[in-house]
């Protein structure tokens, strides 16, 4: 099975980096996905790591450890307008590529 | 962004009453979803589409049944509401194999009394 633990919560200041970091317990899966979702609106994708490493895009990198069972997202240059959750997920690969299991995600507040 | 569109955006229901939400899209994917999301649980998958008259369950498809009968629409039916499946509901579309990069509707928020 998998499962995937985030922080509930993180508090950052405007213009400092925070890093929300996903630990996983999963028998095997094709990479893990990071999507951003504000109060009240649909989620939207961030970033995707099929391969260990950095993933960099703009302001957001995204980090995967298959060996550490570790993932982070990483954003710098917070800004007010990065308030929201963020939710890591992974795609296992025991039940195909389609079946896709969601963090419950990180509340990240930014503050002036 | 993504065409998605989702109907209704709010619908308000009695126990026992069945309800279709519906997903249309605009940009030919091939794989379209429905997930739940409530607090504490983040979204949580409940049926999938590969295609044209192709679904397969998800972690929580009990109480839930779909239809694709076009590539561009997806239908989710309670065919005997609960209150238990009170929730926002999210279609969402993915091109290629499906998973690692998905675009979700604006959801559907359903209170069953």
């Amino acid at each position: 099975g998998q499962s995937l633990e985030q922080p509930s919560e993180v508090t950052a200041v405007e213009g400092a980096i925070v890093q929300i970091n996903c630990t996983y317990q999963t028998s095997g899966f094709y990479g893990l996905s990071w999507y951003q979702q504000h109060d009240g609106g649909a989620p939207t994708f961030l970033s995707y790591n099929a391969l260990d490493g950095l993933e960099e895009t703009g302001r957001f990198s995204s980090f995967l450890s298959r060996s550490d069972s570790y993932g982070y997202l990483l954003l710098q240059e917070l800004q007010m307008k990065d308030s929201a959750s963020y939710f890591c997920a992974v795609i296992p690969n025991s039940g195909g590529y389609q079946k896709v299991t969601f963090g419950i995600g990180t509340k990240l507040q930014v503050i002036p | 962004d993504a065409g998605i569109t989702q109907s209704p955006r709010h619908k308000v229901t009695e126990t026992g009453t069945p309800v279709t939400l519906r997903c249309h899209q605009t940009e030919n994917h091939r794989y379209m979803y429905w997930y739940r999301q409530d607090p504490g649980h983040g979204l949580r998958l409940i049926h999938y589409s590969y295609g044209v008259k192709d679904t397969d369950k998800g972690e929580v498809s009990d109480g839930y049944s779909v239809s694709r009968s076009k590539t561009e629409d997806f239908l989710l039916t309670l065919e005997s509401a609960t209150s238990s499946q009170t929730s926002v509901y999210f279609c969402a579309i993915s091109r290629d194999r499906g998973g690692d990069e998905q675009f979700f509707g604006p959801g559907t928020r359903l209170t069953v009394l």
